[in-house]
């Protein structure tokens, strides 16, 4: 079975500092990886999706995470905090055989201090 | 270019009521799939459509819960006797094709059962 753990559910970074937010899959098979961002009282939008392709994976608003298949990692990072970063940001897995089924982490929030 | 819509955005309803959630898949787009967030969690999965046909139901209950997506209209999440533990956000997602496309997801539906 896959599972998602986001490690911490609040994450709290100044303006301007490196943000970086953890997950961890397991999964007995290649798996798709995913970030979403949602923010409040609105649905989920894609920061960027780690297909088999290339292992460092660039998103929007400069977001990137990198796939480490040893450490079964998949960390979102973003050199410069902005105020407009703070949301709560969801890590997901799926099968490539059922890749539709998105498994979704319980999610971190992050906060921006000016 | 409209994205995902769904209504209503908030729904109040008494146990033993019935819910239904709609959810408008963006143009050109003919999978939905339905996700329900619960308090302080993550979005699991619940059920994959088709036009006119159910692909994947492994996330729905076994009981008072459905979904159907027709040939013409939204597709629909139907609660039948609602209980508390009903309340969450129900989010729906489409995507064009159903094989590693991206799904893009509407605001959700917020449904408390008093």
């Amino acid at each position: 079975a896959q599972s998602v753990t986001q490690l911490g559910s609040h994450v709290s970074v100044s303006e301007g500092a490196l943000v970086l937010l953890r997950c961890n899959y397991s999964s007995s098979v290649p798996p798709y990886l995913f970030w979403y961002v949602q923010y409040p009282n609105q649905g989920l939008q894609l920061l960027l999706k780690y297909t088999s392709a290339a292992t460092l994976v660039k998103g929007i608003n400069g977001f990137e995470a990198e796939f480490k298949k040893s450490e079964t990692s998949f960390h979102l990072t973003k050199p410069s905090a902005h105020m407009s970063d703070a949301a709560e940001y969801f890590c997901a897995v799926s099968r490539m055989d059922s890749s539709y089924k998105l498994i979704f982490g319980s999610g971190t929030r992050l906060l921006v201090r000016p | 270019n409209a994205g995902v819509m769904q209504n209503p955005r908030h729904l109040v309803r008494r146990r033993g009521q019935e819910a239904r959630l709609r959810c408008s898949p963006m143009k050109g787009h003919s999978h939905v799939y339905w996700y329900r967030q619960l308090p302080e969690e993550g979005l699991k999965f619940m059920v994959y459509l088709q036009k006119e046909n159910i692909i994947d139901e492994s996330g729905m209950p076994k009981e008072r819960f459905s979904a159907e997506f027709p040939k013409e209209g939204p597709s629909i999440l139907r609660i039948q006797q609602v209980v508390r533990g009903d309340s969450a956000a129900y989010f729906c997602a489409s995507s064009a094709t159903g094989f590693k496309e991206t799904q893009y997801f509407g605001p959700g539906t917020r449904l408390l059962v008093l």
